[in-house]
């Protein structure tokens, strides 16, 4: 069975260009989640969805990230304009909560590793 | 506010042996899931073992399990008989209750001696 899938793996921008993430979760799974993970502040999430429907994005650190998930088998995390400070690895992930139960595991995708020159 | 510590940023163990890796965290909510993922040097994340703050039994899975103590509010990861392939990072985290966000501690770099 194949995993969460993202991609691109790298990306190299300059400041100021609009950066797409992409992310495709496992099959059945109802819960993604785009998570950040830098030297200094270490993973932290920054939106998370349910059936689509965005649940969470108190983590999102400013106007210029957005994520959308059209359908259940794809998410895209947008950044525009892009700026130095944004390099680091985002992950996404997904899990499946069975009826009145929370999962008990994220499955996380390879990580996109952003630089941002 | 949940808040999950973990006090060793770097640990060395001789292959074979043993090694116990700490997490306290903080929350007043009474019901709760903690996690260990490890990260090894190519990136990913895997998920290692999951304990359930109501669950009677510690969790264990094969040379992983998890000491949990729930008064101290603790949940130390432990491995037994080291290999060299455990070199990585280890990252405990809480879920808090009526929500699938997970809150990440700043990991443990452990680095196992042949």
């Amino acid at each position: 069975d194949a995993g969460v899938i993202q991609s691109p793996r790298h990306e190299v921008t300059e400041m100021g260009q609009e950066v797409t993430l992409r992310c495709k979760p496992i099959s059945g799974h109802d819960y993604l989640f785009w998570y950040r993970q830098t030297m200094m502040r270490g993973l932290e999430l920054l939106i998370y969805f349910n059936n689509n429907v965005p649940i969470d994005d108190s983590g999102m650190p400013e106007d210029r990230f957005s994520a959308k998930m059209p359908n259940a088998s794809f998410s895209t995390l947008k950044i525009q304009p892009s700026e130095p400070r944004d390099s680091a690895v985002y992950f996404c992930a997904s899990s499946f909560s069975p009826r009145g139960q929370f999962a008990n595991e994220q499955f996380f995708g390879p990580g996109t590793r952003l630089t941002v020159l | 506010a949940q808040k999950i510590t973990q006090t060793q940023p770097g640990m060395f163990v001789q292959e074979k042996e043993a090694v116990t890796l700490d997490c306290t965290y903080d929350t007043s909510d009474p019901s709760y899931g903690l996690f260990w993922y490890k990260q090894p040097s190519s990136g990913e994340m895997i998920f290692l073992i999951y304990q359930g703050s109501y669950d009677q039994q510690n969790a264990t899975e094969g040379r992983y399990s998890l000491n949990f103590q729930k008064a101290r509010k603790s949940a130390n990861l432990v491995i037994s008989a080291s290999q060299l392939g455990d070199s990585a990072m280890y990252f405990c985290a809480m879920r808090r209750p009526q929500n699938e966000k997970l809150t990440f501690g700043t990991g443990t770099r452990l680095t196992i001696i042949p």
